[in-house]
């Protein structure tokens, strides 16, 4: 099983669309988690971090469920600049300064 | 967040070659890492740059292929060593951030090697 599991997509919505990403990972030791945005041919760069309670930041919502290891991001009123790749990331178990990545969600928000 | 910057951004290198990639912060920072992104994967860490002693080296990758540098808490270098075409690949260097284990990411150096 991979440490951090994500359907690579490509999610194809149309603006306006409410889009959510799935993300599973293995170890239930580790504490810290992400949402990571890649643009094409682009560095990732951080969207949100995870938080137990979930957390929102305008049109993004991170969920987090400890007890099934599983993170969500929700899009809502989708944005043609919302067309990246969603990276899920979370730390490695007993060294929280390490990260996992997972491969990617693709979404591609069309008009 | 950091500022980060690397040079070189792109560079194409004959096999058998070593290449030096520099990543420079705006500001002071504990803890820096370097990456690679192959082609349609996601992010291996490579290794944690370490101020004042050795690289600490993942699982997969060695000192003597990709030896870094860490001379002060701005500044890092990550060589990659006796290229083959394989090596190919984006390398990025990141730093953390504060105490929330968020990482920044530096624009990435993209390396063709021929």
């Amino acid at each position: 099983r991979k440490e951090v599991e994500q359907d690579p997509g490509p999610f194809n919505v149309p603006e306006g669309a409410t889009v959510a990403f799935n993300c599973t990972y293995s170890n239930s030791a580790s504490q810290s988690f992400f949402w990571y945005r890649q643009d094409c041919r682009k560095e990732p760069k951080l969207l949100m971090s995870v938080y137990s309670s979930g957390n929102e930041d305008g049109r993004f919502t991170a969920q987090l469920n400890r007890a099934s290891q599983y993170i969500s991001l929700l899009i809502r009123d989708s944005k043609l600049s919302d067309s990246a790749t969603y990276l899920c990331v979370v730390n490695r178990p007993y060294n929280t300064d390490k990260l996992i990545f997972g491969t990617g969600t693709r979404l591609q928000v069309f008009p | 967040s950091a500022v980060i910057s690397q040079k070189p951004s792109r560079d194409i290198c004959q096999r058998g070659t070593s290449l030096t990639i520099q990543c420079q912060v705006d500001s002071q920072v504990t803890m820096m890492f370097w990456y690679r992104q192959q082609p349609g994967q996601s992010l291996t860490l490579i290794a944690t740059a370490n101020q004042g002693s050795e690289a600490t080296y993942e699982s997969g990758f060695v000192i003597d292929k990709f030896p870094i540098s860490r001379p002060n808490l701005t500044f890092s270098t990550l060589t990659v060593s006796n290229m083959s075409p394989e090596d190919s690949s984006i390398y990025l260097c990141s730093v953390l951030a504060g105490s929330t284990y968020e990482q920044y990411f530096g624009p990435g150096t993209r390396l063709t090697v021929t």
